[in-house]
């Protein structure tokens, strides 16, 4: 089945401590973003990649990283979370600009 | 930078039509996508317009005119499992995707 997975689904945490949200699709896609989401300001990007090793900024790209050293995974590294972080949390995949994005379930992140 | 504008929210009854405008201001702009968002579930792709004009897929379908910076997504035959969020998003060079806010649609019985 085709999909886009994302783990953890539900993160609580601390200011201060690391976490890696992973994704993984099965797809083949080249391209992949991670986006946030949060009430009343729709999904915003926090950054993509059109290819392995090559990642680029979103809208809101502060305070996160990313790597792509697979074509299947890109994974969201939160360095020192803060609670301006406390999310909800896209990964999405396509086959290109403008191709159908197909989105993860989703990760329910709260910040303390 | 990228914005984009649409209603916040849209009630209609059961076999109705909705149209839910989006005004965009995007530099290098591809082309506007449109997503439905059920509570608590992820974005689904629902179309996609490069060109100018009108896309039907079902009883969806989506509409473009890139001199106006403007589209629209409209909904026939208005079931209950219609009621969603519904979100604009525009493509731009690279994979940059700039999303609206969002309309939210109630479709009552």
């Amino acid at each position: 089945e085709a999909q886009v997975t994302q783990n953890p689904r539900y993160l609580i945490t601390v200011t201060g401590k690391k976490l890696t949200v992973t994704c993984s699709q099965n797809m083949n896609h080249e391209y992949m973003s991670w986006y946030r989401q949060d009430p009343g300001l729709g999904l915003r990007q926090i950054y993509y990649s059109m290819n392995v090793e090559v990642t680029d900024k979103g809208d809101v790209p502060e305070g996160y990283k990313v790597s792509r050293k697979e074509k299947r995974n890109f994974p969201l590294i939160l360095e020192s979370p803060s609670p301006n972080q406390t999310s909800l949390y896209f990964c999405a995949s396509s086959r290109g600009n403008g191709e159908t994005q197909y989105f993860g379930p989703g990760t329910r992140l709260l910040v303390l | 930078g990228q914005s984009l504008e649409q209603p916040s929210e849209v009630t209609a009854v059961e076999g109705a039509i909705v149209q839910i405008n989006c005004t965009y201001q995007t530099s290098g702009f591809y082309g506007l996508s449109w997503y439905q968002q059920h509570d608590g579930g992820a974005p689904t792709f629902l179309s996609y317009n490069a060109l100018d004009g009108l896309e039907e897929t079902g009883r969806f379908s989506s509409f473009l005119s890139r001199s106006d910076s403007y589209g629209y997504l409209l909904l026939q035959e208005l079931q209950m499992k219609d009621s969603a969020s519904y979100f604009c998003a525009a493509s731009s060079s690279g994979n940059k995707l700039t999303f609206g806010g969002g309309t939210r649609v109630l479709v009552k019985p």
